[in-house]
Parts: structure tokens; sequence; C-alpha cells
């Protein structure tokens, strides 16, 4: 089983929708959970981080965590076209005095107006 | 402010050549990344640095070297170039900020093809 495992989509959505970003991972050592956003021929940027598990809300953009299910989301109310990119998530753990940092293979999300 | 930058944008080796990808930051950053990252792969961590003078390697190091003189540069040497490593390079930088996280931040990329 993978560390992190992220459905690939691609996924397609009408403008208004909301989009659900899923990743599972299988190491209870992750600690620090992280949503980037890649548009096409860019470098990521992070668009949230949280460490808990709960909900943490950023505009209409909500990041969710569940440990007990090594689960996390990351859902996107009233979708825009300015919205598609690859989404990837990511997190780490602190395993023998050194940094793991693992991300998901990215999911490949399109707005359509 | 630039942030991290990378150079070149994009660059055609032959099998068998060398070239050194360069990233800067100016943001007085400690740690320093280089990741490649394959079409539906995801990000994979090649070489990291905790500061100058300190490297260490990531998931996927082999034909891969890297040097940390300074705070800003962190270059990226490929001694050997082959067509496995035909790949978009990401170079990144993080503040070390106790419980923030992993806030990279990402330069805008390397695009190595080699034939």
């Amino acid at each position: 089983q993978k560390e992190v495992e992220q459905d690939p989509g691609p996924l397609s959505v009408p403008e208004g929708a909301i989009v659900s970003l899923n990743c599972t991972y299988s190491n209870s050592a992750f600690q620090y959970f992280m949503w980037y956003r890649q548009y096409s021929r860019k470098g990521p940027e992070l668009l949230m981080y949280t460490y808990s598990s709960g909900n943490k809300e950023d505009g209409r953009f909500t990041a969710q965590v569940d440990k007990s299910s090594k689960y996390i989301s990351l859902f996107i109310r009233d979708s825009q076209p300015s919205d598609s990119a690859t989404y990837l998530c990511a997190m780490t753990a602190v395993q023998g005095g050194s940094e793991k940092l693992v991300f998901g293979k990215g999911t490949k999300l399109t707005v359509n107006p | 402010n630039a942030g991290v930058t990378q150079t070149p944008k994009f660059r055609i080796l032959k099998i068998g050549q060398s070239m050194t990808l360069q990233c800067t930051q100016d943001m007085n950053h400690n740690y320093m990344y280089w990741y490649r990252q394959d079409p539906g792969m995801g990000l994979k961590l090649i070489y990291y640095s905790v500061g100058a003078g300190i490297t260490d390697k990531g998931e996927v190091p082999n034909g891969y070297n890297v040097s940390r003189s300074t705070t800003e540069d962190f270059p990226l040497r490929l001694e050997l170039a082959a067509p496995s490593q035909t790949s978009v390079y990401f170079c990144a930088s993080r503040e070390v900020s106790f419980g923030a996280g992993e806030t990279q931040y990402f330069g805008p990329g390397t695009r190595l093809l080699v034939l």
C-alpha cells in the first residue's frame, strides 16, 4: 500500500459546483497536512495546511482531516473556471529525527464555464 | 522580493552530457529542496538541505548531486544525462517556523529533455 493515495482524476465540473478532492494515507505518523494548487506549467503553491482533525475554512476552500480514518479532503464551493488546476495533497512526519514529506500524485480539475 | 527563481526554464540535453540547474531564493530560508515531477506521478524529492553546508538525499538521488555553499543558492548537478532524467524539476524553500507546517515556496520549474 502506498503511503499517500490520491485519485488522479481528471475531474470535470460545471461552474458553481461543489468539488471534493480526497487523499488517503497509511502512515499514522503524518502530522501536517497540506493542499497545493498547481496551474499548468507553473510550480505548486500552498493553498491550505492543517495539523489537527476537523475542518479549516478559507473563503471558498475547506480542508478536512480525519486522522482516525487516515483521510483528508479539500472542498471547493462555488467553483470557478480559475480553479482549474492540478491539486496535490501533501503530508509530513518526523521520523528518526528527520522530516519526511510525501506528495500525492495530484488530481487534475477542470471547471467549465 | 523575487521568491524562488530557477534557471534555465527549458533545456535539451544529449545523453551523457552534464548540466547544472540553478536555484536561488531571497527569503533567507534555511531549508531548500529539489523535486522532479513526471506526468501523473506527483513530486519526488531528489535532495534537500537544512542549511549552508548541509545536504541530504531524498527519495530519488541517483544521477544527481547538490551543493549548498550559501543560504541563497542550491544548484542541482546532472553529471551524465540519461533519458530517464527527462522531467520537470522544481526547487523549493521553506522557513523553519515551529508549528507552521510545511509552508514551502516553489520556483517556476525547469523542463529538461534528454535525447
